[in-house]
């Protein structure tokens, strides 16, 4: 049973330039989060999807960053026009149910922002 | 407001034991985790505590203090692997979202 997967694992971008991230969740989960760490700081919630829903999007900045779970196909997020302030760590979980007891972790997309 | 603090780094020697404690400060409670996360690695699982008291796993246990909004991790016998980032979480059960606090580097000497 694989477990979360993310890609790219390392994403370079020039500054303007659009990131794409996806994250596969484990099978048989339909409930996505996504974290952003930057070095040395906590992971910050982003945002918390079902399929083809956002049930929680407070933590995502209200420009530039999107993000979806479709029906089919993997989770993403999406930032555009990207600046050096979002060079970062994003992980992405998923839990069977909505319980954050069972979030497991994909090992994470590492965006640098040049 | 909700706040999460730990220590940022601590020094342990091999074969000895650390406390790694977090005290935290929500509006909404509905347990408290603690993640192991490796340089450059996803953070895994490690414990979850919901009622006070104290929970063992092995070398690893975990304790908790609503009414003191406490909780601590303690790692026995310690071994040069356990040099990780431990992530002290909160769940708030107003919304299931789960505030991370920024973590304690752990460095384990020979």
């Amino acid at each position: 049973n694989a477990g979360v997967m993310q890609n790219p694992r390392h994403l370079v971008r020039r500054r303007g330039q659009e990131a794409r991230l996806r994250c596969s969740p484990m099978k048989g989960h339909s409930h996505v989060y996504w974290y952003r760490q930057l070095p040395e700081e906590g992971l910050k919630f982003m945002v918390y999807l079902q399929k083809e829903n956002i049930i929680d999007e407070s933590g995502m900045p209200k420009e530039r960053f999107s993000a979806e779970f479709p029906k089919e196909g993997p989770s993403i997020l999406r930032i555009q026009q990207v600046v050096r302030g979002d060079s970062a760590a994003y992980f992405c979980a998923s839990s069977e149910s909505g319980s954050p007891y069972e979030q497991y972790f994909g090992p994470g997309t590492r965006l640098t922002v040049t | 407001g909700q706040n999460i603090d730990q220590p940022t780094e601590m020094t342990a020697t091999e074969g000895a034991i650390v406390q790694i404690n977090c005290t935290y400060q929500t509006s909404g409670f509905n347990g408290l985790f603690w993640y192991q996360q490796h340089a450059g690695e996803a953070p895994t699982f490690l414990s979850y505590n919901v009622l006070d008291g104290l929970e063992e796993k092995g070398r690893f246990s975990s304790f908790l203090s609503r009414s003191k909004g406490y909780s601590y991790l303690l790692l026995k016998e310690l071994q040069m692997k356990d040099s990780a980032s431990y992530l002290c979480a909160v769940s708030d059960d107003r919304d299931d979202k789960i505030i991370f606090g920024k973590g304690t580097r752990l460095h384990i000497l020979p």
